[in-house]
């Protein structure tokens, strides 16, 4: 069964309003959850590492003022769409990872779980 | 993540071994291979990982030459579910970077 879960999988919005993406982990706690979009026929493009407790990180060229995440909790990650505009319409993904892994821990080769995806459509 | 080549595109027939390569010549000694696909609409399903050894698990077996710098993903009977875009991935790390992947046919 699913480890990471997203919510809603669908949602429209009109264009100037925001909507908000939840990501939990099911099975375990995470420290650390990822975001990331893709827009249609192209790969999944990392957008910003969400931190417990703390800032989140983005990639370069990902505006912190329109995409907002909170990682209020070891097991939700939300992120938020401000402003919504039609070009901001895409698949959201996140994945997760265990907090038993720890910061500064060698990577020993987990199994990444991602969620199942949520559909924006602003309109 | 070390940078990973994949063919764009492959068909397969139904029944068949469904071979999947992967180029990773720039690995390093610590990142693992991981594969994924994804059917449409849908979030990445982890299909397999591995760092040195072969792997085989219910879905699929991971080859991984000598050197490493390639791996093979074999789907032992394809079907027409398996129709989907599988990615290789190369990490030493739960932050992943996805190229194009590969999309694979499965034919009757």
């Amino acid at each position: 069964g699913a480890v990471v879960s997203q919510h809603p999988s669908r949602v429209i919005c009109k264009s100037g309003t925001s909507v908000k993406i939840e990501c939990r982990s099911l099975d375990f706690q995470a420290t650390t959850m990822f975001w990331y979009r893709q827009f249609p026929k192209q790969s999944l493009m990392l957008m910003a590492t969400s931190n417990e407790g703390s800032k989140a990180t983005y990639e370069q060229g990902v505006e912190k003022d329109k995409f907002l995440i909170n990682h209020a909790s070891l097991t939700l990650s939300t992120l938020t769409v401000t402003s919504a505009h039609p070009e901001d319409s895409s698949f959201y993904i996140c994945s997760a990872q265990p907090t038993t892994t720890g910061t500064g821990k060698i990577f020993s080769g987990n199994t990444i779980y991602f969620g199942e995806g949520s559909w924006l459509t602003v309109v | 993540d070390a940078k990973t080549t994949q063919p764009p595109s492959m068909d397969c027939a139904e029944g068949r071994a469904a071979n999947l390569p992967c180029n990773h010549s720039t690995i390093s000694g610590n990142e693992y291979v991981y594969w994924y696909r994804q059917i449409h609409s849908q979030g990445p399903q982890y299909i397999i990982h591995g760092l040195k050894n072969n792997e085989t698990n219910e879905m699929a077996s991971l080859i991984i030459t000598e050197d490493r710098k390639s791996s093979t993903l074999i789907l032992p009977h394809a079907t027409l579910r398996d129709t989907a875009v599988y990615y290789c991935i190369a990490s030493n790390d739960y932050k992943l970077s996805f190229g194009a992947g590969t999309t694979v046919t499965v034919r009757a």
